[in-house]
């Protein structure tokens, strides 16, 4: 069964524009990551968040982490052409080395 | 360094044959794992090896076999194959150090008729 669920499933925006998508997850974690996964390939680690930490950043990347509401939400800032993608969050829970992945948000930037 | 690499990249199989679907890793990780991707569904877990010479299943191992032959490589088995195994396949590895940062293989798109 799928932990996380992101919010919305489909997202179009214009360039430079903010896009922000948002995951759910239903157990406690020990951190969540966003992964990102252009067409046809595979995925690809952008940012982990600890459940200690309530927000990081990395470049145009701005990840939040509200354990209490077990939810998280990943902003892209002034988005490009080259971030249309779909995006996963993914949570361990504990579990050996297991990863447990959404469903993903496919974001569209058009140029 | 190719990273993480699968073959082949497209299959078409037959209900009801076999094949094995293969990964390589150079990044010297000790974790390789195996999910499937359907549409909707986001990745589910098959079968993880947290180190050589061990295997473990994950959430949906029906239908599947696995093979950590050494700390390079971990195949992916179908031994008969059927429909519903339709799917984009990807192998993923981690390091002992970070084991929850996964670094993914390009895929292999299988039909199954």
């Amino acid at each position: 069964s799928q932990q996380g669920e992101e919010d919305p499933q489909a997202l179009s925006i214009q360039e430079g524009e903010n896009a922000t998508m948002n995951c759910s997850y239903k157990t406690s974690i020990n951190n969540l990551q966003w992964y990102r996964q252009n067409s046809g390939r595979g995925l690809v680690h952008l940012i982990l968040i600890r459940s200690n930490e309530r927000e990081k950043h990395s470049g145009r990347l701005r990840v939040t982490l509200d354990t209490s509401k077990k939810s998280s939400s990943l902003l892209i800032t002034a988005s490009r052409a080259a971030d249309t993608a779909s995006y996963f969050c993914a949570t361990n829970s504990g579990g050996y080395q297991k990863v447990t992945f959404g469903t993903g948000t496919k974001l569209q930037v058009i140029p | 360094n190719a990273g993480v690499t699968q073959t082949p990249k497209f299959q078409v199989l037959k209900t009801g044959q076999s094949m094995t679907l293969q990964c390589a890793q150079d990044m010297n990780h000790n974790s390789m794992y195996w999910y499937r991707q359907d549409p909707g569904m986001g990745l589910r877990l098959i079968y993880y090896s947290a180190s050589e010479g061990t295997t473990d299943k994950g959430e949906v191992p029906n239908g599947y076999n696995v093979s950590r032959l050494n700390k390079r490589e971990f195949s992916l088995r179908l031994e008969s194959a059927a429909p519903s195994q339709t799917s984009v396949y990807f192998c993923a590895t981690a390091s002992a150090l970070s084991t929850d940062t996964q670094y993914f293989g390009p895929g292999t798109r299988l039909t199954v008729l």
